[in-house]
């Protein structure tokens, strides 16, 4: 079975430009997370959804932050505009919580991201 | 603020050795996971355990819940040079408290 997939798996852009980060959860799975992982704070809750509705987006560092999941299979992280402080590792992970499952996430690769 | 503190932050053995990483909180958790992550890599799920007391064994790695919840440990026998990687343990509270990891360096 395939895993998460995630898209680009490196990006580099200068402050200022837009970036897109996707996501392809393992299929079947009903809740997508997206984490912000660095050196000094870890790995960081962004955004959770439960069957495609975002239920939790607290970790979210500011407006220019943005999450979709048009449906079960593909979501995407936004960043408009970028700033030098948000590069990280960006990881999108999936689990399914149904039938009392005990909320374990399958990760994906992750997207290096370095804003110039 | 639900914290998971993990000690040691740092770990450099020599292969074969033994060594244990703790996982402590204030906070008791439904259940509680330990991931293992390689540089390039995300995290990977070793382990869920759910009990209070509850020791559960993989190869050489075993997991131990604290009997109110709030802890685990993971002990690692003659340790190999697959194991180096950074260990996160993470708290289930409806959402997952995530620790800072333990980065592990077994040496040859």
């Amino acid at each position: 079975d395939a895993g998460v997939i995630q898209s680009p798996r490196h990006e580099v852009t200068e402050m200022g430009q837009e970036v897109t980060l996707r996501c392809k959860p393992i299929s079947g799975h009903n809740s997508l997370f997206w984490y912000r992982q660095t050196m000094m704070r870890g790995l960081e809750l962004l955004i959770y959804f439960n069957n495609n509705v975002p239920i939790d987006d607290s970790g979210m560092p500011e407006d220019r932050f943005s999450a979709k999941m048009p449906n079960a299979s593909f979501s995407t992280l936004k960043i408009q505009p970028s700033e030098p402080r948000d590069s990280a590792v960006y990881f999108c992970a999936s689990s399914d919580n149904r039938r009392g499952r005990y909320n374990e996430q399958f990760f994906g690769p992750g997207t290096r991201l370095t804003v110039l | 603020t639900q914290l998971l503190e993990q000690s040691p932050q740092f770990l450099s053995i020599q292969e074969g050795e033994n060594l244990t990483v703790y996982c402590n909180s204030s906070s008791v958790f439904s259940s509680l996971q330990w991931y293992r992550q390689e540089p390039g890599e995300g995290p990977v799920l070793l382990v869920t355990v759910v009990t209070g007391g509850e020791v559960k064994k993989l190869k050489r790695l075993t997991f131990q819940f604290g009997d109110a919840r709030k802890d685990s440990s993971l002990h690692i026998t003659a340790a190999q040079t697959g194991d180096t990687g950074l260990y996160l343990c993470a708290g289930d509270t409806r959402k997952l408290i995530w620790g800072l990891g333990t980065s592990l360096a077994v040496n040859p």
